[in-house]
């Protein structure tokens, strides 16, 4: 099976910027989305085709995919950006979609 | 605006059948490019896919889960359901319905989720 990689945790400061990341075996081949889940809600689309924002997202949110790893970059941080984040591929080789296991971004 | 909705039942006995359904209002499912899936998520845990639908019925599902997972589409009455087979309390999750984008090749990307519903498989 494959398998996205993301770290549990990370903090950054009100205002600077963050990144989280998303590893895989070649996932620069692959095009990655990121889904943000806010406590008690569904989760919610912010990135999709490693880089395209859906209409709404904030221009903060941006996304990268080069090699082996994934960024989603959150510029400026705000409180409201405080939520688990879940970057999601699709692997043709088995055929299905892929999570990564979420990261939880706090915002100080 | 589109929206989906899940429904079922809250309380499944361990071994028995899950069923759900996800009605979707502001929209039709017989759309190319989008397919209709299914998310489970544990309490304080990650999300998990389950597998995912077209409107001409072509179905994809999780490795893990494939040989005890159904997912159907009625269009007529604008749902997709999902049955899980044989389940146990590792089961016991919030399950999701979401509109799955898939307009180019390997792009995938879940751009419209349901609320979600509890469902604890409990005797």
């Amino acid at each position: 099976s494959y398998d996205l990689t993301q770290a549990p945790s990370l903090s950054v400061s009100l205002g600077q910027t963050a990144s989280v990341t998303c590893s895989g075996d070649k996932l620069g081949s692959k095009y990655v989305s990121w889904h943000q889940q806010r406590p008690g809600q569904s989760p919610l689309l912010v990135v999709f085709r490693d880089n395209k924002r859906p209409s709404g997202i904030p221009e903060r949110f941006s996304g990268s995919n080069s090699g082996g790893t994934a960024t989603l970059t959150i510029s400026g941080a705000q409180p409201m950006d405080e939520a688990d984040y879940y970057c999601q591929a699709w692997d043709s080789s088995t055929t299905s979609v892929v999570f990564g296991g979420g990261t939880k971004l706090t915002v100080l | 605006q589109l929206q989906l909705l899940e429904s079922g039942p809250g309380l499944v006995k361990p071994s028995e059948t899950l069923s759900l359904t996800c009605n979707v209002s502001g929209g039709f499912l017989n759309i190319s490019g989008y397919y209709w899936g299914w998310i489970r998520q544990p309490p304080g845990k990650g999300l998990e896919w389950v597998g995912s639908v077209f409107y001409s019925g072509t179905t994809y599902y999780n490795p893990s889960l494939k040989s005890r997972v159904g997912i159907s589409i009625d269009t007529s009455k604008n749902q997709f359901s999902l049955k899980l087979r044989s389940v146990t309390a590792a089961d016991s999750a919030v399950y999701y319905c979401a509109r799955e984008r898939r307009q180019e090749w390997l792009v995938s990307a879940f751009d419209v989720w349901g609320k979600g519903t509890m469902v604890t498989v409990s005797s």
